[in-house]
């Protein structure tokens, strides 16, 4: 079936830097997506979502872009700190009944 | 947003034997799904868990090996069966109600010996 894949499978920044965490969807039918943030021993924590009415989306310290021409979705965290290293995972969805497919994941490090 | 519990949180299980993981929602839910995370791995989806029906497996993952129960619209249950090491895994209860964001439980993490 169709899957949704990262670009980037680790990423090292600085404290305060900002990160940009890549994903590429495959199916054109999704119209929901989804960002989480999955630290060591739980389970994911949703972050941000965006539906594909939209390109872009902002939360607190975080953004989601989403360009549907090319299939592409990126989560954006400003002023990166220590408690932001996680692993991030991007999701897809449609029509909202559907079961969430995910992407294979990015580790986030943050470096003090 | 819909509180997950998850029981057991982690247990170490030998080879051949069965354990039952159980889901508990604080409010009712229109969809549960069941994930499987591999060590170091993304979220595999195991299978739906139908209210009042059976569930609906993804490709790769059977009824027999992996039989759920939904009574009701607030718990579930699924069976990891007849395990080995290859099913060492965390396994996830995810919730949603359509055109939202799904939750997930904690997890359980499972080591069979």
């Amino acid at each position: 079936g169709e899957s949704v894949g990262l670009h980037l499978p680790t990423l090292s920044v600085q404290e305060g830097d900002n990160s940009i965490i890549n994903c590429a969807y495959s199916n054109s039918a999704s119209d929901y997506f989804i960002w989480y943030k999955q630290e060591s021993g739980k389970g994911p924590q949703f972050i941000i979502d965006i539906r594909s009415n939209m390109d872009k989306r902002q939360g607190q310290r975080v953004t989601v872009l989403l360009n549907k021409t090319v299939k592409h979705l990126s989560l954006q965290i400003a002023a990166t700190q220590p408690g932001d290293s996680a692993v991030y995972f991007c999701a897809e969805t449609y029509s909202g009944n559907t079961p969430l497919v995910f992407g294979k994941g990015t580790r986030l490090s943050v470096i003090a | 947003s819909a509180v997950i519990s998850q029981k057991p949180s982690r247990d170490i299980c030998q080879r051949g034997t069965s354990l039952t993981i159980q889901c508990q929602v604080d409010s009712q839910v229109t969809m549960m799904f069941w994930y499987r995370q591999q060590p170091g791995q993304s979220l595999t989806l195991i299978a739906t868990a139908n209210q009042g029906s059976e569930a609906t497996y993804e490709s790769g993952f059977v009824i027999d090996k992996f039989p759920i129960s939904r009574p009701n619209l607030t718990f579930s249950t699924l069976t990891v069966s007849n395990m080995s090491p290859e099913d060492s895994s965390i396994y996830l209860c995810s919730v949603a109600d359509g055109n939202t964001e799904a939750f997930f439980g904690q997890g359980t993490r499972l080591t069979v010996v």
